[in-house]
């Protein structure tokens, strides 16, 4: 089965700190994204990554950034964090396909990084 | 740019009766439609997907799902609903055109009573 491990099940921090969120797959997915969920607006997109040293922009990425030195792992950094970034964050990964081609989007999730910043 | 919506964010259903959540899509082309299930303090599981070919689908748990085109619209839906599945729904759509991007709607929560 695929496991997606998210390092932290809960944080508390305090405005303006440094925040790291690690994300480790164990199926050799080329994908990895990292998703923001809050009540009522469902899960929005905040960088995700083909590859390794590979980052692209989502929805949301203002006040985040993201880090994948090895394709196993994919770190989420907010730089200063502040309240309104208190949410659940979910890691997850796919595959491409097996002829090389774009992916079927299938994700597979970690359980959730539940962040409150005070 | 491809948007869900999930238009109900609770639904309360009584044990072994049906259910219907309801899931509409925004996307030029053919997308990639999927159901994601959450329970309490887990992260998502996959509870059915349609890519091409019969419009029905059978997932896991007794779900299935309908995609019409017609309307927009891939409705998930269980005849019988047990106690375990009370939790959280999201419809996701994906994609070529988009890479592996999916959206998501905001959920629908679903309480069981017995």
């Amino acid at each position: 089965d695929v496991k997606v491990t998210q390092s932290s099940r809960y944080l508390v921090k305090r405005t303006g700190e440094k925040v790291f969120l690690e994300c480790v797959q164990d199926m050799d997915h080329e994908n990895m994204f990292w998703y923001r969920q809050d009540p009522g607006l469902g899960l929005r997109l905040i960088y995700f990554s083909y590859d390794v040293k590979m980052k692209e922009k989502g929805d949301i990425p203002e006040g985040y950034s993201v880090s994948r030195e090895k394709k196993e792992r994919f770190s989420l950094i907010l730089e200063s964090a502040s309240t309104n970034q208190t949410s659940m964050y979910l890691c997850a990964s796919s595959f491409l396909s097996a002829s090389g081609g774009l992916s079927t989007g299938e994700l597979f999730f970690g359980e959730g990084s539940r962040l409150t910043v005070l | 740019a491809q948007s869900v919506t999930q238009p109900d964010i609770h639904i309360t259903v009584s044990e072994g009766a049906s259910l219907e959540l309801r899931c509409n899509y925004s996307y030029g082309a053919t997308p990639y439609l999927f159901w994601y299930v959450q329970s309490p303090g887990q992260g998502l599981q996959l509870l059915l997907k349609y890519f091409s070919g019969d419009t029905l689908v059978q997932g896991i748990k007794g779900f299935e799902a309908e995609f019409k085109r017609s309307q927009s619209s891939f409705n998930l839906r269980k005849p019988s609903v047990h106690w375990s599945d009370a939790a959280e729904y999201f419809c996701a759509v994906g994609a070529r055109a988009a890479g592996n991007k999916l959206t998501f709607g905001g959920g629908t929560r679903v309480l069981v009573k017995p």
